[in-house]
């Protein structure tokens, strides 16, 4: 069965910029449409992009168009999310996230990597 | 992007009690949403998919319906480990969009 295992929590300036990890089992990272979700403390969930594979190309929510860049290595199975010019908002839980037994729904994810930023 | 109108935002209520929670999109999406409940330091766990199909391992007092703009979760008869916070998201198209969440507390 398919696991994303994602890397430990990370404290960050501002201005500076987090990469998170997260590494596939059960499945190889090219059979899956890897997305990232994130959580402010105490707030909702919000997806920040992800893989479409109709266009066969990652879509970024517009909001962080720009700041943010999604990338995989296959040769590790390992999906990574980059996020840049921090800032104190950017706090939260980020999740990877992806479908496996349905199409589109979301019904594999990590554990989360919590990210503060905080001068 | 499509607004996902999430209703109520939190209610209280008491082991056995049938619960309600409803979401609207701000355009129709067919039947491409799911609903999530998520418990306090763990990730999202995926419940219905397809606005009614229940997810492998998901107890039946679960159900969803639904279809356009308009979707409701129900929990048939609420038992102590339902006590969280819900989410819907729309699968239609990008940006995906959540619901503002409804935490279902104990009465």
């Amino acid at each position: 069965q398919v696991q994303l295992a994602q890397s430990g929590a990370e404290v960050k300036k501002p201005g500076a910029s987090v990469k998170v990890s997260c590494k596939v089992s059960g499945y190889t990272l090219t059979e899956l449409s890897m997305h990232w979700v994130r959580q402010a403390p105490g707030k909702g969930l919000e997806w920040m992009g992800g893989f479409d594979p109709e266009e066969g190309e990652i879509i970024y929510a517009q909001k962080f168009q720009g700041r943010v860049t999604m990338t995989e290595d296959t040769s590790t199975d390992t999906a990574y999310m980059e996020l840049s010019s921090l800032r104190s908002d950017d706090t939260a839980v980020y999740y990877c996230t992806t479908p496996v037994t349905r199409t589109v729904a979301f019904d594999i994810w990590g554990q989360g990597t919590m990210v503060t930023v905080s001068s | 992007a499509i607004q996902m109108t999430q209703s109520p935002s939190s209610l209280s209520a008491s082991v056995g009690d049938r619960v309600t929670i409803t979401c609207r999109a701000s355009q129709g999406i067919r039947n491409e949403l799911g609903w999530y409940q998520q418990k306090p330091g763990k990730a999202p766990k995926l419940l219905i998919y397809g606005a009614s199909g229940l997810q492998s391992g998901v107890p039946s007092r679960f159900s969803g319906s639904g279809s356009g703009t308009d979707f409701t979760l129900t929990i048939s008869s609420l038992q102590p480990e339902d006590f969280a916070t819900y989410f819907c998201l729309q699968d239609y198209n990008y940006p995906r969009t959540f619901g503002q969440g409804t935490r279902v507390e104990i009465k």
